[in-house]
């Protein structure tokens, strides 16, 4: 079982909807990373938290330490957002484990 | 600022030839990092740099080396590439093992 699930693995919605994905872990953490690829493979970081929420702009990630869960939202989607969406977990050792990502695509 | 670059951007090998990949980053950051990322598999750590003169293996280091030449400079080498090494390659760099990273733009290799 990896260490990081994200779901859903593939996610299509129509512009403008609210997009949720989610990222449970299993192990004890320092930190979670959300982190966006887009399609041409250069890969940005979002958000790192490590308890309660943070919101960029139309972005919002949560993280439920209790729970080993976090999400990741995005209000008034569109189709600049089509992107790889990565949770990252950063354990004892300071090692980033990565989550295999959620594919989002957004049609106009 | 130019953030974290990488060269080359593709390449093609054949078995048992060696190359160097570098990356450099311009914003001042103690830690460096390669990963490779493979279809369906998360990132994974090949090697990293806490600071000027010191490296570590990650999860997969073999068949790699690397060199963290200066504050600025980490490089990595495949010394006889082998298809297994087949993968897009990202460094990354940050302030520290706390803070956030920062990623390269990727080099693409295919090794025949």
């Amino acid at each position: 079982k990896n260490e990081v699930e994200q779901s859903p693995q593939n996610l299509t919605a129509q512009e403008g909807e609210f997009i949720t994905i989610n990222c449970s872990y299993s192990v004890g953490i320092s930190a979670l990373h959300w982190l966006q690829q887009h399609p041409g493979g250069g890969i940005v970081s979002l958000f790192m938290l490590s308890s309660g929420k943070k919101k960029h702009g139309r972005l919002i990630a949560t993280i439920n330490i209790q729970e080993k869960h976090s999400s990741l939202h995005i209000t008034a989607s569109h189709p600049r957002d089509s992107a790889v969406y990565i949770c990252a977990v950063k354990s004892g050792n300071e090692k980033l484990t990565f989550g295999t990502g959620t594919r989002l695509t957004i049609i106009p | 600022n130019a953030g974290v670059t990488q060269t080359p951007k593709f390449q093609v090998l054949k078995t048992g030839q060696s190359m160097t990949l570098q990356c450099a980053q311009d914003m001042n950051h103690n830690s460096m990092y390669w990963y490779r990322q493979d279809p369906g598999m998360g990132l994974r750590l090949i090697y990293y740099s806490a600071s000027e003169g010191t490296t570590d293996k990650g999860e997969v280091p073999n068949g790699y080396n690397v060199s963290r030449l200066n504050k600025r400079e980490f490089s990595l080498r495949l010394e006889s590439a082998a298809p297994s090494q087949t993968s897009v390659y990202f460094c990354a760099s940050s302030a520290g093992r706390v803070h956030e990273q920062f990623f390269g733009p990727g080099t693409r290799l295919t090794v025949l």
